[in-house]
C-alpha cells in the first residue's frame, strides 16, 4: 500500500526567509508525487507535480520541490516566504497510473504559518 | 467560470435524515471523486467514477452512495446520517488520462446534530 509522511504538523517561518515543508513518500514502482495547498474554507488548489526527468520541480506562486528517490522524499520549498503563503500544505502519492485505481494518498497535512 | 461546483456549501441536519450533495464539474474530464475530510483535516478518497462507471469504492459505510448521471456529475448520497458523518465532502476532477492533477470544489460542511 502506499503511504505519505509530512512529519510536522506546523512550520512557522518569518516573511523573506526560506521555507521547507517536508514530505516522504511510500510506494510500489515509480512514484507519482503533487503538492497541493489549502487556504481556510476552500478546496484543494495543485501547486506541481513530479512524474519524471528533472528532480527539482517548479510550480505555481513560486514554489518548487526537489525529488530526492534515495530518501524517498518531496519536500517542498520556496526561497522567500511571503505571509499570504500562510495555508495548509498537503502532500500526495499515486503509483502505476496503468491500474484501474487512479488512487491519489495524500499526507495529514503541513499548517504553514509565515510571520511577518 | 467556476471549474468544480458542489451543492450546498453547507448542510446542516439532524441524526437519521437522508441528504445529498451535487457536484458538478465544466471542465471536459471523464473522471470524478468524492473526498471526505475530517476535523483533523486529513483527506481521504471514498469513491471514484470513471466515465460514469464506479472504479474506486473504499471502505464506506453502505450508506453512502454515489450517483454519477453523466461524466460531468457526481451526486453523494448519504441514508440514515450519524454524528461521524460530519465533515468537509470534496468532489475533485481529473483527466483519464495521464498522470494529471485532480481540481477540487470548494467543499461542502455537512455538520449532523
Amino acid at each position: 500500500a502506499q503511504s505519505v509522511a509530512q512529519p510536522e504538523d506546523q512550520v512557522n517561518v518569518a516573511e523573506g526567509n526560506p521555507l521547507t515543508v517536508k514530505c516522504t513518500y511510500s510506494v510500489s514502482g515509480n512514484p507519482y508525487l503533487f503538492w497541493y495547498v489549502q487556504y481556510p474554507n476552500r478546496g484543494l488548489q495543485f501547486l506541481l507535480k513530479y512524474i519524471t526527468g528533472d528532480n527539482l520541480v517548479k510550480g505555481s506562486y513560486g514554489f518548487e520541490a526537489e525529488f530526492n528517490k534515495s530518501q524517498t522524499s518531496f519536500h517542498l520549498k520556496k526561497p522567500s516566504a511571503l505571509v499570504s503563503d500562510s495555508a495548509l500544505y498537503f502532500c500526495a502519492v499515486r503509483g502505476n497510473p496503468g491500474g484501474s485505481a487512479r488512487q491519489l494518498t495524500f499526507g495529514s497535512g503541513t499548517q504553514l504559518t509565515v510571520l511577518p | 467560470d467556476t471549474a468544480v461546483s458542489q451543492t450546498p456549501k453547507y448542510l446542516v441536519t439532524q441524526m437519521g435524515n437522508d441528504k445529498s450533495i451535487k457536484c458538478e464539474q465544466n471542465l471536459g474530464h471523464d473522471t470524478m471523486y468524492w473526498y471526505k475530510q475530517d476535523s483533523k483535516k486529513f483527506l481521504k478518497i471514498m469513491f471514484s467514477y470513471n466515465n460514469k462507471e464506479l472504479i474506486i469504492n473504499e471502505t464506506v459505510p453502505n450508506r453512502f452512495s454515489p450517483k454519477s448521471p453523466d461524466k460531468a456529475h457526481l451526486n453523494l448520497h448519504i441514508n440514515s446520517l450519524e454524528l461521524g458523518d460530519s465533515a468537509v465532502y470534496f468532489c475533485a476532477s481529473s483527466p483519464s488520462t495521464g498522470l494529471n492533477e485532480q481540481y477540487f470544489g470548494p467543499g461542502t460542511r455537512l455538520t449532523v446534530t
